[in-house]
């Protein structure tokens, strides 16, 4: 069955770096993008953008560019989530999830990971 | 892009029907058939209910249904049951090539 399972929460200072990853399982990686999606403590969710599996090539959404990086290790179907020069704002659950075959929905989700910043 | 505008929350007895709503633009909800609804327990991923407004995943419960008319969709739960009790959000595909997000409703089984 497919699965994403996510890394375990994350405690950064800010000005740090992360790398969240999201290990896919049960299908072929390279058939499906990876979106990013974050959902702050009490907001909505929010689109960061995806991830062309096939190409490696990402598109961030407006908001997310510059300190957001999206990069995949097809060897091990994995994409990976890094946000570097960390601020508090960035405290957020972020969820790794699979764009379905010719669809515009998101077909299968991870589970999530909480990253905190602060000092 | 302005987050989708859905309801804080809606409840219902048991069995009961309910409706929520997702409200956004020609940019958005009202110019493409590309909504998605999702459904999310405390502390569980999302799951995908709804796709292309009212299509259903293999697996989804037929009491769940979505339509569109002009710049808003709903999705419909009909015999309301107390595991429906959830969080859920709507999703649409922009004209900018994006996504946009619903701003969520909870779901109450009183």
């Amino acid at each position: 069955q497919v699965q994403l399972v996510q890394s375990g929460s994350e405690l950064k200072k800010p000005g740090a770096s992360v790398k969240l990853s999201c290990k896919t399982s049960g299908y072929t990686f390279t058939r499906n993008a990876i979106n990013w999606v974050r959902q702050a403590p009490g907001q909505g969710l929010e689109w960061m953008g995806w991830i062309n599996t096939n190409t490696g090539n990402p598109t961030y959404a407006p908001g997310f560019t510059g300190r957001f990086v999206f990069s995949l290790d097809t060897s091990v179907s994995t994409a990976y989530l890094q946000i570097t020069s960390l601020k508090a704002e960035d405290s957020a659950m972020y969820y790794c999830a699979r764009d379905r075959s010719s669809g515009r929905d998101f077909d299968y989700w991870g589970q999530g990971t909480l990253v905190t910043v602060s000092s | 892009q302005s987050a989708l505008t859905q309801p804080a929350s809606v409840s219902g007895s048991p069995g009961q029907s309910i409706t929520i709503s997702c409200t956004g633009t020609s940019s958005d909800v009202g110019g493409y058939n590309y909504v998605s609804w999702y459904q999310q327990h405390p502390g569980k991923a999302p799951k995908l209910m709804i796709y292309d407004v009212r299509k259903r995943p293999s697996g989804v419960s037929d009491r769940f249904s979505g339509s569109k008319s002009g710049n808003t969709a709903s999705l419909t739960i009909s015999g309301l049951q107390a595991e429906d009790e959830a969080d859920y959000f709507c999703i649409s595909y922009t004209s900018s090539s994006t996504y946009v997000f619903g701003s969520g409703t909870k779901v109450t089984v009183l």
